[in-house]
C-alpha cells in the first residue's frame, strides 16, 4: 500500500520569498512517481512537477523544484519567488508506473499555502 | 497538456433523485479514466477506476450500486450518484490516462454535488 504525509495544514509565506513544503511516502513499489498539484478555491487539480524514483537528477520547472531523497523517502516541493497567486492548497501524490501496477494516484492530505504582500 | 471536461460543473438536486457526471477527454483517447472524491478541506480519495469497455473497480467502502460509472467510449466516462443523500455533497474530480503514458493524469475541472 501506498501513503502519502504531509505534515504542513497551512503555511504563511511572504512575496518573493521561497517556500518549501514537506512530503513523506511510504509504499512498497520499486518503481513509483511522485507528483505535485496545486489546487486553487476554483478546485480545479493543476499538475505542477513529476519525479520519477529511478531518476537521479531533481526534478525543476520553472520556479517550482522538488527536493527528492530517496533514502529517507521524502518529496519536498520548493517554490521559489513566491507570488501572490501561488496561495492555494498543494497536494503531493504518487503512484506506481510500471504497466501492469496501481495507476491511481493516492493524495496526502495537503498544505493551504498563503502568500503575503 | 490533454484537456478533460466534466459537465456540469455543479450540480444541486433533492435526496432521492440520481444525478449523472459526464468526464470527457476532449484531446485524447483515455484508455483509463479514475473518479476521485474530495470533502471539503480533505484529500481527494479514489473511488473507481474504470478501463473503456470493462466494468469499473471500485476502491473498498464505496458502494457500486450506488456509484454507477460508465466508460462506454475512449473519451467519456460517466458517474451516476443513484438515490443521492445529503452525505453524497461533494466535489467529484475525474481524470484520465492513456496507454504508455505514466507520467501524468489529466484532471477535469471537478462538479460540486449538493444535495439537499
Amino acid at each position: 500500500a501506498q501513503k502519502i504525509t504531509q505534515t504542513q495544514p497551512g503555511m504563511f509565506v511572504q512575496e518573493k520569498e521561497a517556500v518549501t513544503l514537506d512530503c513523506t511516502y511510504d509504499t512498497s513499489d520499486q518503481s513509483y512517481g511522485l507528483f505535485w498539484y496545486k489546487q486553487p478555491s476554483s478546485g480545479e487539480m493543476i499538475f505542477l512537477i513529476y519525479q520519477g524514483s529511478y531518476d537521479e537528477q531533481n526534478a525543476t520547472e520553472g520556479r517550482y523544484s522538488l527536493n527528492f531523497q530517496k533514502a529517507r523517502k521524502s518529496a519536498n516541493l520548493v517554490i521559489s519567488a513566491s507570488q501572490l497567486g501561488d496561495s492555494a492548497m498543494y497536494f503531493c501524490a504518487m503512484r506506481d508506473i510500471m504497466d501492469t501496477g496501481r495507476r491511481a494516484l493516492t493524495f496526502g492530505s495537503g498544505t493551504r499555502l498563503q502568500v503575503q504582500p | 497538456g490533454a484537456v478533460v471536461s466534466q459537465h456540469p460543473s455543479w450540480v444541486i438536486c433533492k435526496s432521492g433523485t440520481s444525478v449523472k457526471i459526464e468526464c470527457r477527454s476532449l484531446d485524447f483517447q483515455a484508455t483509463t479514466m479514475f473518479w476521485y472524491r474530495q470533502f471539503p478541506k480533505q484529500s481527494l480519495m479514489l473511488m473507481a477506476t474504470s478501463n473503456e469497455g470493462s466494468k469499473a473497480t471500485y476502491e473498498q467502502g464505496v458502494e457500486k450500486d450506488k456509484f454507477l460509472i460508465n466508460h462506454a467510449s475512449l473519451t467519456l466516462s460517466t458517474l451516476t450518484v443513484t438515490s443521492a443523500h445529503p452525505e453524497d455533497s461533494s466535489f467529484y474530480i475525474c481524470s484520465g490516462t492513456y496507454s504508455g503514458y505514466y507520467n501524468e493524469q489529466f484532471f477535469g475541472p471537478g462538479t460540486r454535488l449538493t444535495v439537499l
